[in-house]
């Protein structure tokens, strides 16, 4: 089944302590995307990726990191998380090039980070 | 960064009625995308438009790529309950280096009556 996985799914943290959220997907995409989902806001994009060892920022960077080492991995490194970091976090992955693009994207199940 | 303002924030409609919503932009996107998000889970694509001007239908869903390239409407005619969630607007920029960028609007959230 194609889909785009993230691990945790919830995660409860203290300021300060490093975590990541991972992300893969199995449809051999080229992009992938981190946003973020606050209430009022919409998504906002955090870093996207065009293809291995190629990342962006998106519109909210600080405060994130990201890599991308394989095709089909993207994880979302928090170094110092603090409370503003909390949300609801997004990954998505899509084809690049052509009438597609990344419009097609699809979009993980969520991951809901609470930073105390 | 590029702003999207999307309209109205939230409807509450009767079963049957039509739905409309629009996005607005301060810059001018190649690419708007219209997504549905449902309670818990992550937004899924409904309609792609690549054209100023275009307007496509994905059953009882129309949305049109204005003229200006800085707006988009989507309408949803005839609701029924499971239209119910969030609808989100999506631009694009045209090449260059923010092509992978996607600036979404703030969301529409539906509550359809029975």
């Amino acid at each position: 089944e194609a889909q785009v996985t993230q691990n945790p799914r919830y995660l409860i943290t203290v300021t300060g302590k490093k975590l990541t959220v991972t992300c893969s997907q199995n449809m051999n995409h080229e992009y992938m995307s981190w946003y973020r989902q606050d209430p009022g806001l919409g998504l906002r994009q955090i870093y996207y990726s065009m293809n291995v060892e190629v990342t962006d920022k998106g519109d909210v960077p600080e405060g994130y990191k990201v890599s991308r080492k394989e095709k089909r991995n993207f994880p979302l490194i928090l170094e110092s998380p603090s409370p503003n970091q909390t949300s609801l976090y997004f990954c998505a992955s899509g084809p690049t090039g052509g009438p597609g693009g990344q419009e097609t994207q699809y979009f993980g199940p969520g991951t809901r980070l609470l930073v105390l | 960064g590029q702003q999207l303002n999307q309209s109205p924030q939230s409807m509450f409609i009767q079963e049957g009625e039509d739905v409309s919503m629009n996005c607005t932009s301060s810059s001018i996107f190649n690419t708007w995308l219209w997504y549905k998000q449902d309670p818990g889970e992550g937004p899924v694509l409904l309609i792609a438009l690549y054209k100023a001007g275009e307007l496509t239908s994905n059953g009882r869903l129309t949305a049109q790529f204005g003229i200006t390239r800085k707006d988009s409407f989507l309408n949803i005619s005839a609701s029924i309950p499971s239209d119910v969630g969030i609808y989100f607007c999506a631009g694009q920029v045209a090449g260059g280096t923010s092509y992978g960028k996607l600036t979404f609007g703030q969301g529409t959230i539906l509550t359809v009556h029975p």
